[in-house]
This record gives structure tokens, C-alpha cells and sequence, in this order.
């Protein structure tokens, strides 16, 4: 079975930078035809998909992020990682990571963690 | 890339049906049949219930099923039950350069 879990810090001051790392169990990142996601969810709202990696490292984002973010794997450590700089309070939510297994189709979840951009 | 549109609240009172509609663009829905569907109960993570349109996971129940007719995909829940309450979310890909599109959500309550 499959899992995924996320861990970083809870509070990130304006302008720095979030770091958040999945840590996926039960199956391999480097299986091909797998897309590595982050998705987040403001407080009280919709789903937002940040981006995702490919199992060949290439990467895809969110235009209205794309400037800011950056998604890696580590493949030794079998975890894959978001870093989304110069945050403000708008970034505040919950950040899920996910497995796809095609266009649109995440099969695999963590339990997300809220990240709070607050001085 | 806007939003898919979805109304914000359905209910239903158990035993019955009810349809969740999902409408997006002719660069989304309309171009492709990439359409899932994700349940979320309060303070937990989406989970996927249908794939491709109409595919149901292994270990969902044949309750949920999903269809599409142009820009617009639709999720039915037949014989409401208590736990079917949740939110539901669709989601798409795109061509626009946003790739991935999610709806705007709806909330599902058992009356």
C-alpha cells in the first residue's frame, strides 16, 4: 500500500521561502508513468494544484506560480520536495502531496499540512 | 485558466440520487476525457472515486458514477447515505498552460 507523507514547518515568516518534502512508502518514485504532485487548499476553499514531477524529473507548474516554485525529486531518500519562495499570506493553506497515475487522476494522498505565512 | 464551475451545495435524502454537475471549456472537458472526481470528508485528504470520466477505483462503490456530455461532466450518487456527506471536487486537464484544473467544489448534504 502506498503512502505519502508530508513534513515541514507549520510557520513560515513573509518574503522566505516554504519547504515542505513528501515522503512516499510502499512504492518507488523512480517507477515510471508516475507524477509526483503538490496541491494545496486555502483555508475554507477549493483545490489548487501547485505542480508536478515526472518520474524522469521533469517538472511542470502552476503559471500563476511558476515563478516561485520549485519541485524535486530525491530519489535515494524516495521523498520529492516543494520550495515556494517569497511567500505572503495568501499563501497560507493546507499542502497536500499526491501520486498521479495520469492526466487529472491523483490516486494517492497524504494528510496534508497547513503552512501559515505569518511574522 | 478559471475554475471549473460546480454549484456549491446539493442535498438529497437518503435512499435518493443526486447529480453533481461540473462545467468547464471546450480546452478542458470538452477536449478531453480526463475528468476525475475526488470526495472529501472535513479535515481530510480529496480522495479519487472516479477517473477517466466513468472509472470507478478498485474498492469504490458503484453508488458513485460519472459521465460526461460536452464541456460539462457529471457525478451521481444513487442511494444516498449518511456518509456520502462530504465535499466533492472535479478536476480536469487543460491545454491552456495550466495543465491541471480543479472545480470549485460541492458540498453534499444528507438530509
Amino acid at each position: 500500500q502506498v503512502q505519502l507523507q508530508e513534513s515541514g514547518p507549520g510557520l513560515v515568516k513573509p518574503s522566505q521561502t516554504l519547504s515542505l518534502t513528501c515522503t512516499v512508502s510502499g512504492g518507488s518514485i523512480s517507477s515510471s508513468g508516475y507524477y509526483w504532485s503538490w496541491i494545496r487548499q486555502h483555508p475554507g476553499k477549493g483545490l489548487e494544484w501547485i505542480g508536478y514531477i515526472y518520474f524522469s524529473g521533469t517538472a511542470y507548474y502552476n503559471p500563476s506560480l511558476k515563478s516561485r516554485v520549485i519541485i524535486s525529486l530525491d530519489t535515494s531518500q524516495n521523498q520529492f520536495s516543494l520550495k515556494l519562495s517569497s511567500v505572503t499570506a495568501a499563501d497560507t493553506a493546507v499542502y497536500y502531496c499526491a501520486r498521479g497515475t495520469g492526466y487529472s487522476n491523483y490516486d494517492y494522498w497524504g494528510q496534508g499540512t497547513l503552512v501559515t505565512v505569518s511574522s | 485558466q478559471s475554475a471549473l464551475t460546480q454549484p456549491a451545495s446539493v442535498s438529497g435524502s437518503p435512499g435518493q440520487s443526486i447529480t453533481i454537475s461540473c462545467t468547464g471549456t471546450s480546452s478542458d472537458i470538452g477536449a478531453y476525457n480526463y475528468v476525475s472526481w475526488y470526495q472529501q470528508h472535513p479535515a481530510k485528504a480529496p480522495k479519487l472515486i472516479i477517473s477517466e470520466v466513468t472509472n470507478r477505483p478498485s474498492g469504490i462503490s458503484n453508488r458513485f458514477s460519472g459521465s460526461k456530455s460536452g464541456n460539462t461532466a457529471s457525478l451521481t450518487i444513487s442511494g444516498l447515505q449518511a456518509e456520502d456527506e462530504a465535499d466533492y471536487y472535479c478536476s480536469s486537464y487543460t491545454s491552456s498552460n495550466t495543465l491541471e484544473v480543479f472545480g470549485t467544489g460541492t458540498r453534499v448534504t444528507v438530509l
